[in-house]
């Protein structure tokens, strides 16, 4: 079954810097990458996603980015600010599977 | 509603002690999965359905563990005479579409810690 991996388990940043976050998966029939922000009290946001089809997406901010051959994918955040401060899930789903998650990454953007 | 509800917030159980725990959907959101997060954890998938038909449970960890979405809305997952290895955050998520590789919108989970 497919297998995710999310490093590192912490990230701080000085706000305005940028942060990469980045996940490995296992199944390479896994069609659909998610990441999700996890907020105490606010539960999972999803913030951006992408698709096997499509090697980059980007949405103001943030960016994901998909390697299919070498099976990983990142999430980039530029002009962090603190607000940004939570943790990040990535995650992976196989065609007609379920959703599996990294073990998550604490962010901490300092003022 | 706006958003996928989850109630209660907080649940502080007994050990051996049943617990019920309610989401309320998206309105009109087809599919429904329930996750296990424990502690400094990725959330794990428990059970997933598509209207009130259980599709998959495969993530449940144990007979005591039971799910249900009898009219294709809200949903309970019950946990009978619980243990301490189930302290850990439910998180309920809906999406739209019969579809698991599609956007998920969670709710902010109960806190389950049995003592």
């Amino acid at each position: 079954g497919e297998n995710v991996e999310q490093h590192p388990s912490t990230l701080s940043v000085q706000e305005g810097d940028s942060a990469v976050i980045k996940c490995t998966y296992s199944d390479s029939a896994s069609n659909y990458f998610p990441w999700y922000k996890q907020e105490l009290g606010k539960g999972s946001q999803l913030i951006i996603d992408i698709r096997s089809n499509v090697g980059e997406k980007k949405d103001q901010r943030i960016a994901v980015t998909l390697n299919k051959t070498a099976k990983h994918f990142s999430l980039h955040i530029t002009e962090t600010q603190p607000e940004d401060s939570a943790v990040y899930f990535c995650a992976a789903i196989p065609p007609g599977g379920k959703l599996i998650f990294g073990q998550g990454t604490e962010l901490s953007v300092k003022p | 509603g706006a958003g996928v509800s989850q109630s209660p917030r907080y649940k502080v159980a007994k050990r051996g002690q049943d617990v019920a725990l309610r989401c309320d959907p998206i309105s009109g959101h087809v599919s429904l999965f329930w996750y296990q997060q424990a502690l400094g954890q990725g959330p794990e998938f428990l059970t997933y359905f598509q209207n009130e038909a259980q599709l998959d449970k495969s993530g449940l960890p144990s007979d005591r563990f039971f799910a249900e979405r009898p009219e294709g809305s809200v949903s309970t997952l019950k946990i009978q005479r619980t243990q301490q290895e189930d302290s850990a955050v439910y998180l309920c998520a809906s999406s739209t579409t019969g579809r698991r590789d599609y956007g998920y919108t969670f709710g902010s989970g109960t806190r389950l810690t049995v003592v």
